[in-house]
Formats: structure tokens, sequence, C-alpha cells
């Protein structure tokens, strides 16, 4: 099984703010990753797929990128919205996600 | 804009069979371009992959789950279903149906989600 890891688990900032989210696999994952968002009480959006393809529907303030093992989850300027936990997934081999970032307000 | 929505039973005891029904809403269930399928989160976790399925009815499942999830499609129903056997409190979470790409590459949409609870 491919493990994914999620580094920070939480992240701290300031609205306008970048933040820079990062997943990390186990093993290679060539661009089968995809990033999803969470806020309470709501089902996972899909946010990025293909490691750096937004989604119908995702402002351009959302951008992905990576290949193989790292990839990076970037929000170039934080709006008040945007703070919610995040999960990247793989497909490379079964299905797996990470287990989360937490983006909180500072 | 295709809509998927969970039913099923909030509470199971445990040792018995979970069930829960997807209702597709705004497309069909008969396309060769996508699977349907099945995730969890126990409250307060991460995410976890059930399994998915095609029209044709190949199912795709974690082995974690050692065989206990079956997934079935009612094409003219537009529906598919989860059945989980011999649930325990490990079982309690909230279950999404979900779409995936035949890529496999994509989770989009996802229903609402349904608590299940696990509890005598």
């Amino acid at each position: 099984e491919i493990v994914l890891t999620q580094s920070p688990a939480t992240l701290s900032l300031s609205p306008g703010e970048r933040a820079t989210l990062s997943c990390r696999a186990s093993q290679s994952v060539s661009s089968y990753l995809a990033w999803y968002q969470q806020k309470p009480g709501q089902a996972p959006r899909l946010l990025i797929y293909d490691a750096s393809n937004r989604a119908t529907g995702i402002p351009a303030r959302f951008s992905g990128s990576g290949s193989g093992t790292d990839f990076t989850l970037t929000i170039s300027s934080l709006e008040p919205e945007d703070f919610a936990v995040y999960y990247c997934q793989q497909r490379s081999n079964s299905i797996t996600f990470g287990q989360g970032t937490r983006l909180e307000i500072k | 804009q295709l809509q998927l929505q969970e039913s099923g039973p909030g509470l199971v005891k445990p040792s018995e069979t979970l069930s829960l029904t997807c209702t597709v809403s705004g497309g069909s269930v008969s396309s060769s371009l996508y699977y349907w399928g099945w995730i969890r989160q126990p409250p307060g976790k991460g995410l976890e992959w059930i399994g998915h399925i095609s029209y044709g009815g190949n199912t795709y499942n974690n082995p974690s789950l050692r065989s206990r999830a079956t997934i079935y499609v009612d094409t003219s129903k537009r529906q598919f279903s989860l059945r989980l056997s011999s649930v325990t409190a490990a079982d309690t979470a909230v279950y999404y149906c979900v779409r995936l790409t035949v890529a496999g590459t994509r989770f989009d949409p996802w229903g609402q989600g349904t608590l299940v609870t696990a509890s005598s």
C-alpha cells in the first residue's frame, strides 16, 4: 500500500498570505494525485486532479504541482473561506488518502 | 448537474450488516467513463476508500476490509449500494457515495454523507 504523508499537520496563516501544503508518497504515484478540501460538516470537494489540473469551478488561486513522490498544493492568497482541512489522494496503487492538513486562521 | 444522495439506517448492531444505497440524479450510472464508489470517515478522522463498481458490475475493494464490503449497481433504478458485513464499533463513520473517473484519478462529485453508528 502506498502511504501518503501530508505536512504540516496544522498550518496557521492569515488571510492574504500564501499557503503551501505538502504531500509525500512512499513510492512513485506518477501524476496520479488529487487534492480535496473539506469544511466542517461538509463532504470533501475536489480541487486538483492529475497533480496540477484544477477542477471545474475552482478559483485560480489554487494550484497543484509535483510528480513522482513529492506534491504541493499552493493557495496564492488566502481567502476567509479557504480555512479548512485538505487531503491528498493517490490511485497509482490501490487508492489511499493522506491524513490531512488543517489550515487554520492565525 | 449530477447529484448523489445516500440513504439507509443510521444505527446498526455489532455483528450485523450495514446496508446503504446511493441514488443518482441528473445523470446515469450506465456510463463506461465512470465508476461508482464508497468512502468513509470515522468521526474526527481521515478518509478511507471502501471500493467502487463499474456499470457492468466489475468491483474493486479495499483489501483492508477483508472482503466484508460488497458493492452492487442497479442501472434501472439509477442506484448503487454498499453492504458491509460483521460490523464493529470501528465501522462507525460518515459514509459518502462518490463518482470516480475510470482513470481513477478523482472522486467527484460526492454525496452529502450519512452517519452510521455501530452500537447495541
